[in-house]
């Protein structure tokens, strides 16, 4: 049980074009999703939180402009990265809680940006 | 800053030997996790410690939490090649967000 997926697995976009990323809970209804960047060899950053039916609440630093987080259903949230820059290249790592208490990490999305 | 100190970052051993990693920070946590992260994967939960002075066995690791709930770690024993990865210690602070160190990378050689 506890099944997060992320579609697509990796994805390869040109400067300035939009990439959005899928996060799925499988078996369970997320109340609550989280965003994370992470570089090469570094740890996770928090990006944004996100309940369903709300809007997220972004983490200092974070554009929320520039990466949308859709949180439509409770097993569905989306990030979109607008006018995506090489800088933007990263691991992007999602994860679902239901209750709260514990986060489970989908497999991540590897962004090259050319 | 770093809420969390993780050390050390980078560890390189032989099949067989012993180690520890250590996880501190200035906050109290209600609880902590530890997670394993292979590449180009995301992280898997190892174990969650909640009470202070906690010792949580799984296998060949041993995970503790500090009395005063704000440091842990992680010591395996006889350390395999499979057991080589990125180390993640997370505290669960406030609107139940993880707040990550930065990792210990672990290879073991055989």
């Amino acid at each position: 049980g506890a099944v997060v997926s992320q579609h697509p697995s990796w994805v390869i976009c040109k400067s300035g074009t939009s990439v959005k990323i899928e996060c799925r809970s499988l078996d369970f209804q997320a109340t609550t999703m989280f965003w994370y960047r992470q570089f090469p060899k570094q740890s996770l950053m928090l990006m944004a939180t996100s309940n369903e039916g709300s809007k997220a609440t972004y983490e200092q630093g974070v554009e929320k402009d520039k990466f949308l987080i859709n949180h439509a259903s409770l097993t569905l949230s989306t990030l979109t990265v607008t006018s995506a820059h090489p800088e933007d290249s990263s691991f992007y790592i999602c994860s679902a809680s239901e209750t709260g208490r514990e986060q489970y990490f989908g497999p991540g999305t590897r962004l090259t940006v050319t | 800053t770093q809420l969390l100190e993780q050390s050390p970052q980078f560890l390189s051993i032989q099949e067989g030997e012993n180690l520890t990693v250590y996880c501190n920070s200035s906050s109290v946590f209600s609880s902590l996790q530890w997670y394993r992260q292979e590449p180009g994967e995301g992280p898997v939960l190892l174990v969650t410690v909640v009470t202070g002075g906690e010792v949580k066995k799984l296998k060949r690791l041993t995970f503790q939490f500090g009395d005063a709930r704000k440091d842990s770690s992680l010591h395996i024993t006889a350390a395999q090649t499979g057991d080589t990865g990125l180390y993640l210690c997370a505290g669960i602070k406030y609107g139940n967000k993880l707040v990550f160190g930065a990792g210990t990378i672990l290879r073991v050689k055989s």
